[in-house]
C-alpha cells in the first residue's frame, strides 16, 4: 500500500541549530513529494515540492529537501532554525497526477529561544 | 481573502445527529479535496472532485458520509448519524486546472467537529 512515514514525532531544538526531518515513502512508480507546515492556529501551507529534475529542492523560509530515489527518502533540512519555525511539519506524496495526497504522521518541531 | 474557506469553523453535536460542512475553493480551481485529521496524525484523504464529478472516494468513507459539488464550485460534506469516532478536523483543499503535475493543493482552515 502507498504510505509515507516520518521518523520523528517531536523534535526540540535551540535557535540556530540545524534541522533535518526524515521522510520515507513507499514505492509506487512516479511520485510527487511535498512538505507542508502548519503553524500554531493556522492552516497547512506548502513549504516545497519535488516533481522531477534537480533532487535538491529549495523552498520558502530557507528550507530545502533532498530527494534520494534509492532510499525512497525526501528529508527536510534547514541550516539554522528560528523560534518562528516552531510548527508541525508534514511530508506528503502523490502517486497519481492531480490526485490525493498521502501524508505522514507529522513531526512537531519546538524551537527554544 | 481569496483562499479556501470552510464553514463552520467549529461544530459540536450530539451522537446520532447529522452535520453538514461547506467548503468554498479558490476561484477557478476545478479540483476539490476533502481530508480528515485526528490529533497526532497527518490528514487522511476522504474524497475528491474534478468540477462536479466525484472521482475518488476513500475506503475510509463509510456510507454515513456523503459529499457533493453540484455546480463545480463549493462542496458540502455531510455526516449522518454521527459517532464519537467522527470527531476530527475536516480539511478541504483545492487545486487549479490544467492537468499539470505541478499543481499544488491549497488548504482551508478546517472545520473541527466534536461529537459528544
Amino acid at each position: 500500500a502507498q504510505s509515507v512515514s516520518q521518523h520523528n514525532h517531536h523534535v526540540i531544538l535551540s535557535e540556530a541549530a540545524s534541522l533535518e526531518l526524515g521522510c520515507n515513502y513507499s514505492y509506487g512508480g512516479t511520485v510527487n513529494l511535498f512538505w507542508y507546515v502548519q503553524y500554531p492556529g493556522q492552516h497547512l501551507q506548502l513549504l516545497l515540492k519535488y516533481f522531477s529534475g534537480d533532487p535538491l529542492v529549495k523552498g520558502i523560509k530557507g528550507f530545502e529537501a533532498e530527494f534520494i530515489k534509492s532510499k525512497f527518502s525526501f528529508n527536510l533540512r534547514k541550516p539554522s532554525v528560528q523560534w518562528s519555525d516552531t510548527a508541525e511539519y508534514f511530508c506528503a506524496a502523490r502517486y497519481n497526477q492531480g490526485g490525493k495526497l498521502i501524508f505522514g504522521q507529522g513531526t512537531e518541531l519546538s524551537v527554544k529561544p | 481573502d481569496t483562499g479556501v474557506s470552510q464553514n463552520p469553523r467549529h461544530k459540536i453535536t450530539k451522537r446520532g445527529q447529522n452535520v453538514t460542512f461547506r467548503c468554498d475553493p479558490i476561484s477557478e480551481h476545478n479540483r476539490l479535496y476533502w481530508y480528515r485529521q485526528t490529533l497526532g496524525q497527518g490528514p487522511e484523504f476522504l474524497t475528491y472532485f474534478q468540477n462536479e464529478a466525484q472521482l475518488e472516494k476513500s475506503r475510509l468513507l463509510s456510507d454515513r458520509f456523503s459529499a457533493e459539488r453540484p455546480k463545480g464550485s463549493f462542496s458540502t460534506l455531510e455526516i449522518q448519524r454521527t459517532e464519537q469516532g467522527d470527531s476530527a478536523m475536516y480539511l478541504c483543499a483545492s487545486s487549479p486546472p490544467g492537468g499539470h503535475s505541478y499543481n499544488e493543493q491549497f488548504f482551508g482552515p478546517g472545520t473541527r467537529l466534536t461529537v459528544l
